[in-house]
């Protein structure tokens, strides 16, 4: 079965540090990738995904993720985290061809002020 | 457009005792999906839907049923629940997953449920 990694379960930033979490995923076969971000309280939103082209994907709020296909890794990446950008993110991974999505365990982001 | 919804947005149960979950989308969406949040695990897909009158098992589908009725409504039933089914859960639809372009997962506000 599908798996996807989250190493980072926490992450302390503070403002206007530079920001890369992890994901990796254990399919072989073509996939589709996503990172969704989750606000206190709120339901989860899509920051970015990828299905095919260019393996850099930008995202709303300045967020890019790199798809590196020999590395089955799918990493979130900001130069430059806000205070708003406090949430916990989750990568998530769909076989090209399936029907249901797997998702990594999530990271939990701070940023302080 | 209200997206996706959910009702209720809390619950607290009794174990042994019943209740179902609705969930609502107005994007006129073919697929449907129920998940629950556990701290550390992420969202597990319980069971989803392809259309109006189809459902399929996902990842943890034990104590959990489902119907889609209707193409808008998904519902989510615990028949006995159990503590081990105190978690958030999370319903989200799409237009469609398969082939070669994939749409993304809207999802609804969540529901907490505590069953003691």
């Amino acid at each position: 079965a599908q798996s996807v990694s989250q190493h980072n379960h926490h992450v302390i930033l503070s403002e206007a540090a530079s920001l890369e979490l992890g994901c990796n995923y254990s399919y072989g076969g073509t996939v589709n990738l996503f990172w969704y971000v989750q606000y206190p309280g709120q339901h989860l939103q899509l920051l970015l995904k990828y299905f095919s082209g260019d393996p850099l994907v930008k995202g709303i709020k300045g967020f890019e993720a790199e798809f590196i296909k020999s590395k089955f890794s799918f990493n979130l990446r900001k130069p430059s985290v806000q205070w708003s950008d406090t949430a916990e993110y989750f990568c998530a991974v769909k076989e090209n061809a399936g029907n249901m999505l797997t998702f990594g365990g999530g990271t939990r982001l701070m940023v302080k002020p | 457009n209200a997206g996706v919804t959910q009702t209720p947005k809390f619950r607290v149960l009794k174990t042994g005792q019943s209740m179902t979950l609705l969930c609502a989308q107005d994007m006129n969406h073919e697929y449907m999906y129920w998940y629950r949040q556990d701290p550390g695990m992420g969202l597990r897909l319980i069971h989803y839907s392809v259309g109006e009158g189809t459902t399929a098992k996902g990842e943890v589908p034990d104590g959990y049923n489902v119907s889609r009725l209707k193409k808008q409504n998904f519902l989510l039933g615990l028949e006995s629940a159990a503590p081990s089914q105190t978690s958030v859960y999370f319903c989200a639809s799409s237009f469609r997953t398969s082939g070669s372009r994939t749409d993304t997962q809207y999802f609804g506000p969540g529901t907490r449920l505590t069953v003691l």
